[in-house]
């Protein structure tokens, strides 16, 4: 399974850009790369998933290097309710949607 | 509320006694999942339904865990003889059953056993 590395914990000002690095240099070509969040004490949430291509949605975009090596969680303008828990999951093939998270980074959105 | 839905929300119990936790999953979706999540780590995968058929079964779900899934709907999680070390939180997702359909989270169910 394609392993994906993470920074532990970072910090993002209210209002501005949050960028979520991740790492993911064993990724093969038909694995994606799916974005989950867990606020505290509540169940994880399905943020975006993408392949090759740049994706956005109505909560964040998604940026995966032309190697597909890594890739950037972007949520456009932090809020403090984006405090959370997120994870960078690579999805193995024939998986049947089975998720395996990783330590994931705490995203703590400061006012 | 159409998302997944857990029962109980918490649930303590004596070391030994026997739990059942329920999952209500999006009521279009194929897929059925149960996790485990303890303190400070992400969720770990134990089950896999499809349908009414469990296709998929990780090392961590000892013979004390069973999961069923009778009529391809609702999902019970039953944990005999529970242990201290069976303190975590359930989750239950569910996804439609296509390649790279995502999965939605229930908001699970928290047990302490004492």
């Amino acid at each position: 399974d394609a392993k994906t590395t993470q920074p532990t914990s970072m910090d993002c000002a209210e209002g501005r850009a949050a960028n979520l690095p991740c790492n993911h240099s064993t990724i093969s070509g038909n694995e994606y790369v799916y974005w989950y969040r867990q606020i505290h004490s509540q169940g994880p949430q399905y943020i975006i998933h993408g392949l090759k291509n740049n994706e956005t949605n109505e909560m964040a975009s998604l940026i995966i290097t032309e190697d597909r090596k890594s890739s950037t969680l972007i949520l456009p303008h932090a809020t403090l309710r984006d405090t959370a828990v997120y994870y960078c999951i690579v999805r193995p093939p024939l998986a049947r949607g089975k998720l395996i998270f990783g330590q994931g980074t705490t995203l703590q959105v400061k006012p | 509320d159409t998302g997944v839905s857990q029962n109980p929300r918490h649930k303590i119990t004596k070391r030994g006694q026997n739990v059942t936790f329920r999952c209500d999953p999006i009521s279009e979706h194929n897929r059925l999942y149960w996790y485990r999540q303890t303190l400070g780590q992400g969720p770990e995968f134990l089950t896999y339904f499809q349908n009414e058929a469990q296709l998929e079964k990780s090392r961590l779900l000892s013979d004390r865990f069973s999961a069923e899934r009778p009529k391809g709907s609702f999902s019970t999680l039953e944990i005999q003889r529970t242990e201290q070390g069976d303190s975590a939180m359930y989750l239950c997702a569910s996804s439609y059953d296509r390649g790279n359909a995502e999965a939605f989270f229930g908001q699970g169910t928290r047990l302490t056993v004492v």
